[in-house]
């Protein structure tokens, strides 16, 4: 069965540091999607993709985040200048047509 | 504006016992909804899903009716397992700009099954 994959498990960064989260949709889906969760929090929306263009984007999705397709399979999160609050799980998500989102298992990302 | 209120958890229960997870939900116009599940080290999974009032969604053993009158989700099991064991996250959908969508995710229930 198809899945959303992602990579790395486990980032481990300093503040101030730029990394990069990636993300595989399934591959015939063409909404993509990033959440994150703080720990003990709830999951939340942080953008949408399509079209190789942002549809929206949350408050938390500042000029700090960014979003990318790079080469039509990966899709990437971006933060450029990592804070102690950007530490959270953050899953990606793509769907086909219909309601349902499809979720990769997550990166957690600790700043330190 | 939107929300989704879970009961909050952990809920612990012997095996074979029988299972609610209680989900409200405030939503402007007709949401889809949704139950995930989390195992532990995984990604979020969808469990099942209702598009419409009346709908009842099921999976593994797992079913949810859609409540437009009571504006609830209540997840229920006849006879968990110990691998049951999870997270459980309830989600509406909403419109979004473009006629895209984004989930609403409730904080989510742990629930621990005990031989």
């Amino acid at each position: 069965e198809p899945e959303v994959t992602q990579t790395p498990s486990h980032q481990v960064t300093q503040m101030g540091q730029e990394v990069i989260l990636r993300c595989v949709p399934i591959s015939n889906h063409l909404y993509f999607y990033w959440y994150r969760q703080i720990l003990g929090q709830k999951v939340e929306f942080l953008v949408s993709f399509y079209n190789n263009e942002i549809s929206e984007k949350s408050e938390i999705f500042d000029d700090q985040f960014s979003v990318e397709r790079p080469d039509g399979s990966n899709f990437t999160l971006k933060i450029r200048s990592t804070k102690l609050e950007d530490s959270a799980m953050y899953f990606c998500a793509s769907r086909q047509g219909a309601h349902e989102q499809y979720f990769g298992p997550g990166t957690r990302l600790t700043v330190t | 504006g939107n929300s989704v209120t879970q009961m909050e958890g952990p809920v612990t229960l012997s095996e074979e016992a029988f299972l609610t997870i209680n989900c409200t939900y405030t939503a402007t116009g007709y949401p889809s909804l949704f139950w995930y599940v989390q195992y532990p080290g995984e990604g979020l999974q969808l469990l099942l899903k209702a598009t419409k009032a009346d709908d009842k969604g099921s999976n593994k053993g797992f079913e949810a009716t859609y409540r437009k009158e009571t504006t609830s989700f209540h997840l229920e099991k006849g006879s968990v397992q110990v691998s049951d064991s999870a997270v459980y996250f309830c989600a509406l959908s909403v419109p979004i700009s473009g006629g895209y969508n984004k989930l609403i995710f409730g904080a989510g229930t742990r629930l621990a099954v005990h031989p």
